[in-house]
């Protein structure tokens, strides 16, 4: 079956510019994750949901990142006003559930990312 | 908090050695999952498998295993008779349900596998 995919694969923009990073996960997956991966920070958890519900958003890195999820399906991770440490792979990744839901259930699918440039 | 440590940066080895990548992990809470993925040079993650803290029993998968044991908080992997296509950067991560089971990873281990 079809696995986690990102779009768009490639982005580059301009400092100061808005950005969507765009996130379909594994069919029936209800839990969804946002994770960020570059050289100096290594890889970071960003926000998840369960459901459309995103219960802890404290890993967002200030308040130029934000995340919604519609229909528990597809999520979209904007970031306004980009700066040049934004720069990283997005990724995004998915699980049967969130909670514990049986053994195997939380394990987290990934996406091929989006490389993200600002300039 | 959680923390998880690979010490290890880079390694490289030659094609048909063995070799163990360390991770060493920790944590407060009583039930919590360890997971190892896989990072080739395509990029994309790939997960290689999944264990629960109340389960130390050690596992293989062909060439590759996983050597559990709470008492030292490690879960080290093992990949027998080395090949290249092994060559990739390797996560261990962390999880419990306190975070909705989000991972937290290790810096990763850079294994370079030579012909």
């Amino acid at each position: 079956g079809a696995g986690v995919s990102q779009s768009p694969s490639n982005k580059v923009t301009e400092k100061g510019k808005d950005v969507e990073l765009r996130c379909d996960p594994i069919s029936g997956h209800t839990a969804l994750y946002w994770y960020r991966q570059s050289l100096g920070q290594g890889l970071e958890f960003l926000i998840y949901f369960q459901g459309n519900s995103a219960p802890d958003k404290s890993g967002l890195p200030s308040d130029r990142f934000s995340a919604e999820r519609t229909g528990g399906s597809v999520s979209t991770l904007t970031i306004q006003r980009t700066q040049q440490e934004d720069s990283a792979v997005y990724l995004c990744a998915s699980s049967l559930v969130g909670k514990r839901g049986g053994l195997g259930t939380d394990t987290q699918y990934f996406g091929p990312g989006t490389r993200l440039t600002v300039l | 908090a959680q923390k998880v440590t690979q010490a290890q940066t880079e390694i490289s080895v030659v094609e048909k050695e063995d070799v163990t990548l360390d991770c060493v992990y920790e944590t407060r809470d009583t039930t919590y999952y360890l997971f190892w993925y896989k990072q080739p040079p395509s990029g994309e993650l790939v997960f290689l498998i999944r264990r629960n803290s109340f389960d130390e029993q050690n596992e293989i998968s062909g060439r590759y295993s996983w050597n559990f044991q709470k008492s030292t908080s490690s879960f080290n992997f093992t990949i027998t008779a080395s090949q290249v296509v092994d060559s990739a950067v390797y996560f261990c991560a962390l999880s419990n349900s306190n975070s909705g089971y989000a991972l937290n990873f290790g810096k990763g281990t850079s294994l370079l596998v030579t012909p």
